[in-house]
């Protein structure tokens, strides 16, 4: 049982190229997140989908795109990087109202991404 | 609006002694869940506590303890008999039970743990 798994794990991207961030969970959860963290700020919303087949905006979308391929996996594309977009993304999962884990958001470990 | 404030950037401990992280919210919605990460140096997020808004009582999770305020808004985070490893950022979030139930971080309280 792996929980949240993130790849890559570092990436170094130069201004205007384009990168997928790739996310699965084995839990079985309906609902998976995109945060990014910057220093001194904490988590950020950018998208979340709260069941398969449906995403939506959070606090920051502008410059990236989402896709819920199937329960398992939620991936994440910025289609032009920008040096704004230079953060650690988070992926996470949290699982179905009833259950154990509905409170809990459990998180991959992160991808380090630097756009220069 | 959902807001989280986190007003100790850095806090210091000696070790075996007990902690206090401050936290307090801002929302008007009725039904909200609190909770507490911990990230050590490492990168990882881990889940340390959660209260919800109708608990009765403060939850309390090993050496974890929320000290749920709720007329004062706040949901603080005791951590008893600190412990070198407890060293690490430690940050507030909240979220909501209408909406989109998204969770909300403040942004953090960098913990030293002194030996």
């Amino acid at each position: 049982n792996a929980g949240v798994t993130q790849t890559p794990k570092f990436q170094v991207l130069k201004t205007g190229q384009s990168m997928t961030l790739q996310c699965a969970q084995d839990m079985n959860h309906n609902s998976m997140y995109w945060y990014r963290q910057d220093p001194g700020m904490g988590l950020r919303l950018i998208y979340y989908s709260a069941s398969e087949g449906t995403t939506d905006k959070g606090e920051v979308p502008n410059g990236y795109n989402v896709s819920r391929l199937n329960k398992r996996e939620f991936s994440l594309r910025l289609e032009s990087a920008a040096p704004s977009q230079t953060s650690v993304y988070f992926c996470a999962s949290r699982g179905t109202s009833g259950t154990s884990s509905y409170n809990e958001q459990f998180f991959g470990p992160g991808t380090r991404l630097t756009v220069l | 609006a959902q807001k989280i404030t986190q007003t100790q950037p850095g806090m210091f401990v000696q070790e075996k002694e007990a902690v206090t992280l401050d936290c307090t919210y801002d929302t008007s919605d009725p039904s909200y869940g609190l909770f507490w990460y911990k990230q050590p140096s490492s990168g990882e997020m881990i889940f340390l506590i959660y209260q919800g808004s109708y608990d009765q009582q403060n939850a309390t999770e090993g050496r974890y303890s929320l000290n749920f305020q709720k007329a004062r808004k706040s949901a603080n985070l005791v951590i008893s008999a600190s412990q070198l490893g407890d060293s690490a950022m430690y940050f507030c979030a909240m979220r909501d039970y209408t909406g989109a139930n998204n969770l909300f971080f403040g942004t953090g309280t960098r913990l030293t743990v002194i030996p």
